[in-house]
């Protein structure tokens, strides 16, 4: 009973190609996150939401999109994927009336893009 | 701003061994202090945090940190390490500032432990 799901978990892709990663959550929580890991870099923020009518670049937006369709649900698009882009990409929640702003991860997409 | 420096990238420990993981931070307002855990092809998972009050905080699996302001750390331990605690581990600040925030993560440490 995850919590946090993230649909696919892994994805090949070319070089181009438009593709979308999902997130959902059960835990009724308003903030939504998207983060990029990358090996000896940690975790890095693309967008994050604070509603559905809210959303904020990151520190490394550019070649994403993002859409909260629902309190529960936040997508990351990229247009056109380029081989730089391949990462395990996560998804995250936190409450917004936690003042500590505890964060709650998915388990991740690894994306590869050829 | 805020940032995470985590000292070493990949830690090797015995069975057994004290565990010690290097957390120094920069942040411009008090700060909110995490520490996760990423299992192999799972998410992130809380460890422990600080917030306010008693520095030395404790956490699921044994593990414990203390927050020292003076020395801007909050370094990990575990007084044994045990064979399940390989992983990553992530250091984290919080830039609490009212309705906006984010948290900040360090580069993360690979912890493995040998017999």
């Amino acid at each position: 009973d995850a919590d946090v799901t993230q649909t696919p978990r892994n994805r090949i892709t070319k070089t181009g190609k438009r593709i979308m990663l999902e997130c959902s959550q059960t835990k009724g929580h308003d903030r939504m996150y998207w983060y990029r890991q990358d090996p000896g870099l940690g975790l890095r923020l693309i967008y994050y939401s604070f509603d559905v009518k809210d959303i904020n670049k990151g520190e490394i937006s550019d070649g994403y999109s993002v859409s909260r369709q629902a309190q529960a649900k936040f997508s990351l698009s990229l247009e056109s994927a380029i081989p730089n882009q391949t990462a395990l990409y996560f998804c995250a929640t936190s409450d917004l009336r936690d003042p500590y702003n505890e964060q709650f991860f998915g388990p991740g997409t690894r994306l590869t893009v050829l | 701003a805020q940032s995470v420096t985590q000292l070493g990238s990949h830690v090797s420990v015995s069975e057994g061994a004290l565990v010690l993981l290097r957390c120094n931070y920069s942040s411009s307002v008090p700060p909110y202090l995490f520490w996760y855990v990423q299992y192999p092809n799972q998410g992130l998972q809380l460890l422990l945090k600080y917030t306010t009050g008693a520095t030395l905080v404790k956490g699921i699996n044994g593990f414990e940190a203390e927050f020292k302001k003076s020395e801007t750390s909050f370094h990990l331990t575990k007084p044994s390490a045990h064979m399940s605690d390989a992983a990553e581990y992530f250091c984290a600040v919080s830039d609490w500032g009212g309705t906006a925030s984010k948290l900040t993560f360090g580069t993360g440490t690979r912890l493995q432990v040998t017999l």
